[in-house]
């Protein structure tokens, strides 16, 4: 299985701020890697796939980058609808997906 | 708009099967080029990859579950199944249905508890 792993697992930040995600693969992953936003008592939603395409409605201020086995989530200004957790997906190793074990970013 | 629904028993017994369906609307289970999936959240924790379903009747399941396990589907009902079997408080989680589009989860339903519990 390949292993996703997530840092930080807690990220405390304030409206405006510029916020980084980090995702790390257990092997290569190439750029088969997917972001989700999750909020409390929700369904997952995607964001981001194939490491930096952006899903059609999500705000541009999301964007993802990364190959192989780093890849980044970047939120260029943490908006108050921002706060949520966050999981990174690979989809490389078809079809055992796996995710990471998320990030919670609340408010400072 | 495609939209999925869980339903099914939200307590079950240690040892017993756990059983729930995903009803799905907006859209047929038998189109092409998507895949049915379920994934769990246990309380407090991130997500697992339970298995899926491809239009055409196959499975993959995940390994580490891959023994407890069977989905199945019903075309004249649109909806899907997951059936776990011999249950203990570890299977305690929200259990989501969700289409899978290019081995992305593009859809999902609002996730139902289910507690293992005698």
């Amino acid at each position: 299985d390949i292993q996703m792993t997530q840092s930080p697992s807690t990220l405390s930040a304030s409206v405006g701020d510029r916020v980084t995600i980090t995702c790390r693969a257990s092997q290569s992953i190439s750029s088969w890697l997917a972001w989700y936003q999750q909020k409390p008592g929700k369904a997952p939603k995607l964001l981001i796939y194939k490491a930096s395409s952006l899903e059609s409605g999500v705000p541009s201020r999301f964007s993802g980058s990364g190959s192989g086995t780093e890849f980044t989530l970047t939120i260029s200004s943490l908006q108050p609808d921002d706060f949520a957790t966050y999981y990174c997906q690979q989809y490389y190793s078809y079809p055992s997906w796996t995710f990471g074990q998320g990030t919670k970013v609340e408010i400072k | 708009q495609l939209q999925l629904q869980e339903s099914g028993s939200g307590l079950v017994k240690p040892s017993q099967t756990l059983s729930l369906t995903c009803a799905v609307s907006g859209g047929s289970i038998s189109s092409g080029g998507y895949s049915w999936s379920w994934i769990r959240q246990p309380p407090g924790k991130g997500l697992e990859w339970i298995g899926y379903i491809y239009h055409s009747g196959s499975t993959y399941y995940n390994p580490s579950l891959k023994s407890r396990v069977t989905i199945s589907v019903d075309r004249s009902k649109n909806q899907f199944s997951l059936k776990l079997s011999s249950v203990t408080a570890a299977d305690t989680a929200v259990y989501y249905c969700a289409r899978v589009s290019d081995s992305l989860f593009d859809y999902w339903g609002q996730g139902t508890l289910v507690t293992v519990s005698s």
